[in-house]
């Protein structure tokens, strides 16, 4: 497809288990981006990659989460020893490169339940 | 802290009628406004924008206003159809950064 595209839609799992969500962005697409959704709340920023710079990792909440990016490509997330305040959906978003600001262009999300 | 707020949790309109949504932002470093728009199990939807130098920018049914002085901006949908019923989302980026911080969100609901 077209669009970005994250994996799984939906992701169950016991406290303490590590997790791992998926994000391919749209092709060509320089920047990604990840947030999170809690129920009711907006899209709080967590992690930023653009191109080959240094990752903006200002929003990530706890060193249990981290984000790699292949090249300009797929991006994954990873919470270690989950914790139910875990629970949300997060959505990765990317924008295409050009002068001035891109429109981020989001996908589905996953939607993330701690037991 | 919340820099960028929507103070409005939910609206119900009529269809044909005019939707107006507002947020608020406490930053005066932002210079370029988005507005998207959320259906149920999906991701946003990219609406419209506005950047700081302006203070209107028209797309067909939707208008976003800036108002730079009351740190505001509006988003009018006029007329107003069922299929606009959706969450919007307001998000505000900083100057010389990508990064977007959201508002909470309203709720439109568009009844015939």
């Amino acid at each position: 497809g077209a669009g970005v595209s994250q994996s799984p839609s939906n992701k169950v799992t016991e406290k303490g288990k590590d997790v791992e969500l998926r994000c391919d962005p749209i092709s060509g697409h320089t920047a990604l981006y990840w947030y999170r959704q809690r129920l009711g709340q907006g899209l709080e920023f967590l992690i930023y990659f653009q191109g080959n710079s240094a990752p903006d990792k200002s929003g990530l909440p706890s060193d249990r989460f981290s984000a790699e990016r292949t090249g300009e490509s797929v991006s994954t997330l990873t919470i270690q020893r989950t914790q139910q305040e875990d629970s949300a959906v997060y959505l990765c978003a990317s924008s295409p490169p050009g002068i001035g600001n891109q429109p981020q262009h989001f996908g589905d999300g996953t939607r993330l339940s701690i037991l | 802290d919340q820099q960028v707020k929507q103070n409005s949790p939910s609206l119900s309109v009529q269809e044909g009628r005019i939707s107006i949504l507002n947020c608020d932002y406490t930053n005066s470093m932002f210079d370029y406004f988005l507005w998207y728009k959320k259906y149920p199990a999906e991701g946003p939807t990219f609406l419209i924008s506005i950047s700081s130098i302006k203070d209107k920018n028209e797309d067909g049914r939707f208008t976003v206003f800036l108002n730079k002085s009351a740190k505001h901006l509006s988003l009018h949908i006029v007329p107003s159809q069922p299929g606009d019923s959706a969450v919007y989302f307001c998000a505000a980026c900083l100057y010389n950064t990508d990064k977007l911080i959201f508002g909470t969100g309203t709720r439109l609901q568009v009844f015939p």
